[in-house]
């Protein structure tokens, strides 16, 4: 049974600060990684996504990832209020279906 | 990008009576469908997998026979919630995607309460 594991927070910043969310994944032979965004009440929506070890940009968000550490994080550069969120790691439960086992997502505080 | 759409957004309904929740996909042939279950503050639990012409795949600990799951047509897929009760209320996502792509596309959600 693959796991994905968040501390599930909360994780307060000041805005403006970088925020850092980590996630750890039980399953070695994962090779895809997805960090979604979920506001209260709404549906996941896909911030990044990353196959390769290194770092992949993309405007003020970096996702990392470490296979060897089996660890993925994600940064928030210049936080602002409106990334206050829940944010979910997720890998795929089987090889090219969509099908996606999360993690318990961690809450995002960012204060003004 | 690929467009899910999942109907109704919220239903409220009385204990014992039966719920469907709709998950379309637009612009694209799903031969995937995925239903999730969120209770508030967690995760996504996923419930089942469905694909197009056949029966759908429950994670264990779910009952097959309460979530009734169709996935009739490429772009369509129901879940019924029978005989529903206060402990079911939650809020249920599907996702959709296709055949040999990684990445699902999630619907708006559904927030049913029982009362």
């Amino acid at each position: 049974q693959k796991e994905v594991e968040q501390n599930s927070g909360p994780l307060s910043v000041p805005e403006g600060a970088i925020a850092s969310l980590n996630c750890t994944y039980s399953d070695r032979g994962s090779q895809s990684f997805f960090w979604y965004r979920q506001y209260s009440g709404k549906s996941p929506e896909l911030i990044m996504f990353i196959y390769s070890n290194g770092d992949k940009e993309d405007g003020r968000f970096t996702a990392q990832l470490n296979k060897a550490s089996q660890y993925v994080s994600l940064l928030i550069r210049d936080s602002q209020p409106s990334d206050s969120a829940t944010y979910l790691c997720a890998v795929p439960g089987s090889s090219n279906t969509g099908k996606l086992i999360f993690g318990q997502g961690t809450t995002l505080q960012v204060k003004p | 990008g690929a467009v899910v759409s999942q109907h109704p957004s919220w239903v409220i309904c009385k204990s014992g009576t039966s719920v469907k929740i709709e998950c379309r996909s637009l612009d694209f042939q799903a031969t995937t469908m995925f239903w999730y279950r969120q209770f508030p503050k967690q995760s996504l639990m996923l419930m089942a997998t469905s694909n197009e012409g056949s029966k759908a795949t429950y994670e264990q600990g779910v009952e097959k026979d309460k979530f009734l799951i169709n996935h009739a047509s490429l772009t369509l897929s129901t879940l019924t919630v029978t005989s529903a009760h206060p402990e079911d209320s939650s809020f249920y996502i599907c996702s959709a995607s296709w055949l040999g792509n990684t990445e699902a596309f999630f619907g708006q959600g559904t927030r049913l309460t029982v009362v």
